[in-house]
């Protein structure tokens, strides 16, 4: 079946640093791709998506680009900030209209000044 | 975007009680919601499909008559947790599909479930 596999957190770095958080998956056909990130006492929030090879999801300096050669996702920032602290989700569905998400086990980030 | 409401945010309640969460699509119709939950440092684990008008479609292993839902209408889906224990405590979550598709699912907040 699906999955999706995540880099274990927690993850700390300091302000202005670069990030790195290694999605890859395993799905049948051609998934769609997404990172959602959670931020303290709320839900999930889509961050970026990709729908088929080679695209390029970004959004609020983040991006994370579909490699379907090695099936990763990973997302990327080149300079964090303390408002960046949260729990990021990479996910994705079998197929775009198959309606079930499968997501990774969460990666915890915190940013210190 | 599409917004979904979830409420409550948090509820306390006692052993043998039962609990209703809603989870309402305010400015788009929802004929699928989708409910999780999300284990402390762990990942969201789907529960069930809300169909409306039909019978949920529940996740292997999950227990339909533990956790009831009701899609009565195409802006409203509601999970009931029946005869909580303090295992059933956790953080809930629905979703539905953002209708244009230009942004894959919206989520609720969340409810934060503590069962004493």
């Amino acid at each position: 079946g699906d999955s999706v596999t995540q880099m274990e957190g927690p993850v700390t770095l300091s302000e202005e640093a670069f990030l790195t958080i290694n999605c890859t998956y395993t799905a049948t056909g051609y998934p769609s791709l997404f990172w959602y990130v959670q931020y303290p006492g709320e839900g999930l929030q889509l961050l970026l998506k990709a729908t088929k090879a080679d695209d390029k999801g970004s959004n609020k300096g983040f991006e994370a680009t579909y490699r379907k050669e090695t099936t990763s996702f990973h997302l990327e920032k080149g300079s964090v900030q303390v408002s960046d602290s949260a729990v990021y989700f990479c996910a994705l569905t079998s197929s775009f209209g198959n309606e079930k998400l499968t997501f990774g086990t969460g990666t915890r980030l915190t940013i210190i000044p | 975007g599409a917004v979904v409401s979830q409420h409550p945010s948090r509820v306390i309640c006692k052993s043998g009680t039962s609990v209703k969460i809603e989870c309402r699509s305010l400015d788009f119709q929802a004929t699928t919601m989708f409910w999780y939950r999300q284990f402390p440092k762990k990942s969201l684990m789907l529960m069930a499909t809300s169909n409306e008008g039909s019978k949920a479609t529940y996740e292997q292993g999950v227990e339909k008559d533990k956790f009831l839902i009701n899609h009565a209408s195409l802006t409203l889906s509601t999970l009931t947790v029946t005869s909580a224990h303090p295992e059933d405590s956790s953080f809930y979550i629905c979703s539905a599909r953002d209708p244009d598709r230009t942004y894959g699912y919206t989520f609720g907040s969340g409810t934060r479930l503590t069962v004493v």
